[in-house]
């Protein structure tokens, strides 16, 4: 099993869609959560910080489930501009994981 | 303030070739990172840092070498290059704990032939 898994896609949806994006991942002991950007050949920047309470920024929301080793992306109001790959990034202390993360193409 | 500048941009190898990809953070950061990413994957942890003088390895920490003399520097050496070493390199930095938010270069696009 992965470490961090998450449904590579390619998620296609028309603008103002709601999309949601799972990550799994299989280290309990994991301490912090992320969900980082990446556009087409070029660097990953970071999203959204995901914190046990959940937490919304704009049109997106973080959640996560340690019982289930679990976090997720809500993108509400989808624009052109979020098209991009989502990465999930899982910490423990000095490691930190990415998923291979999950396409997403939004379209007029 | 530049935030983590990488060079080379590009770079084609021959196999059996070495080179170093310099990768250089002015944020004063203590914990730096390398990472691979090959196509349609995740990034990979590759090696990384502390803090000066310390460095460990991560997930795939084979065929390459770094060092941290100073807080602002973190090459990434590849002694014998490898096809399998084509991949993109992303260099990384955070501030204080491995926690917070992550910084990248503009990666290195490698191609070992």
């Amino acid at each position: 099993r992965k470490e961090v898994e998450q449904d590579p896609g390619p998620f296609n949806v028309p603008e103002g869609a709601t999309v949601a994006f799972n990550c799994t991942y299989s280290n309990s002991a994991s301490q912090s959560f992320f969900w980082y950007r990446q556009d087409c050949r070029k660097e990953p920047k970071l999203l959204m910080s995901v914190y046990s309470s959940g937490n919304e920024d704009g049109r997106f929301t973080a959640q996560l489930n340690r019982a289930s080793q679990y976090i997720s992306l809500l993108i509400r109001d989808s624009k052109l501009s979020d098209s991009a790959t989502y990465l999930c990034v899982v910490t423990d202390n000095n490691d930190m994981r990415f998923g291979a993360g999950t396409r997403l193409t939004v379209k007029p | 303030n530049a935030g983590v500048t990488q060079t080379p941009k590009f770079r084609i190898l021959k196999i059996g070739q070495s080179m170093t990809l310099q990768c250089t953070q002015d944020m004063n950061h203590n914990y730096m990172y390398w990472y691979r990413q090959d196509p349609g994957m995740g990034l990979k942890l590759i090696y990384y840092s502390v803090g000066a003088g310390i460095t460990d390895k991560g997930e795939v920490p084979n065929g390459y070498n770094v060092s941290r003399s100073t807080t602002e520097d973190f090459p990434l050496r590849l002694e014998l290059a490898a096809p399998s070493q084509t991949s993109v390199y992303f260099c990384a930095a955070v501030i204080g704990a491995p926690y917070n938010e992550q910084f990248f270069g503009p990666g290195t696009r490698l191609t070992v032939l």
